[in-house]
């Protein structure tokens, strides 16, 4: 079965201790892994995708990292103002009736940096 | 400026009350696509578009109705809501489903139904 697990599901940080948070995910014929970030009452905004395995993309504090079976959200020395919902989505998993891929999302990290 | 629009923001109804949500994008993306997001279950896609007059149900599209008669507007139907579909609702829109295929959100619709 398609699904992204994502983990730890809340995380509490001192500004300026860098963690990592993880997506792993089981689909068939991974197409892209997408990483959102999503503000409280507001809708998930894009950050990266990935396509391939030993893939990076860095953008500020953020780094994303992608393997075979799970990525990682690394973020170095955060501030108050990366505490959101980080969301990882997954692109894959034809559906052969409509020749259409499914987008699996996982239910986030809680992320909360304490100044 | 590149935006997904929805609209209602926030919507409060009774059981069985016809409503409609609006979704609008201006970036001329073909694919577009509506989500429940609900504690501990994350976001589930209930349908999809891939263009104009072609739509196709995602995971949960029991008890929804969409239609895509122009490229810019996805609205989503609850031909006779129930308590079960009180959630928040996102429509995203991308530009494809090949090597573009990130999504962009609108602010969401929280629904309740009572």
């Amino acid at each position: 079965e398609d699904q992204v697990t994502q983990s730890p599901e809340a995380l509490r940080l001192q500004e300026g201790e860098s963690s990592s948070l993880n997506c792993s995910y089981t689909v068939s014929g991974l197409r892209g892994l997408f990483w959102y970030r999503q503000d409280p009452g507001k809708g998930p905004e894009f950050l990266f995708t990935l396509y391939s395995a030993g893939e990076e993309k860095e953008k500020e504090r953020l780094k994303a990292t992608l393997t075979k079976k799970e990525s990682f959200l690394h973020i170095t020395a955060p501030k108050p103002e990366d505490s959101a919902t980080y969301l990882c989505a997954v692109q894959g998993g034809l559906r052969p009736a409509s020749g259409t891929y499914k987008y699996i999302f996982g239910t986030g990290t809680r992320l909360k940096v304490l100044a | 400026e590149a935006q997904v629009t929805q609209n209602p923001r926030y919507l409060i109804t009774v059981t069985g009350k016809k409503l409609t949500v609006t979704c609008s994008q201006n970036m001329n993306h073909e694919y577009m696509s509506w989500y429940r997001q609900d504690p501990g279950l994350g976001l589930r896609q209930i349908y999809y578009s891939m263009n104009v007059e072609v739509t196709d149900k995602g995971d949960v599209p029991e008890g929804y109705k969409v239609s895509r008669k122009e490229k810019r507007n996805f609205p989503l139907i609850l031909e006779s809501p129930s308590p079960n579909q009180t959630s928040l609702y996102f429509c995203a829109s991308s530009l494809n489903q090949g090597p573009r295929a990130e999504a962009f959100f609108g602010q969401g619709t929280r629904l309740t139904v009572v």
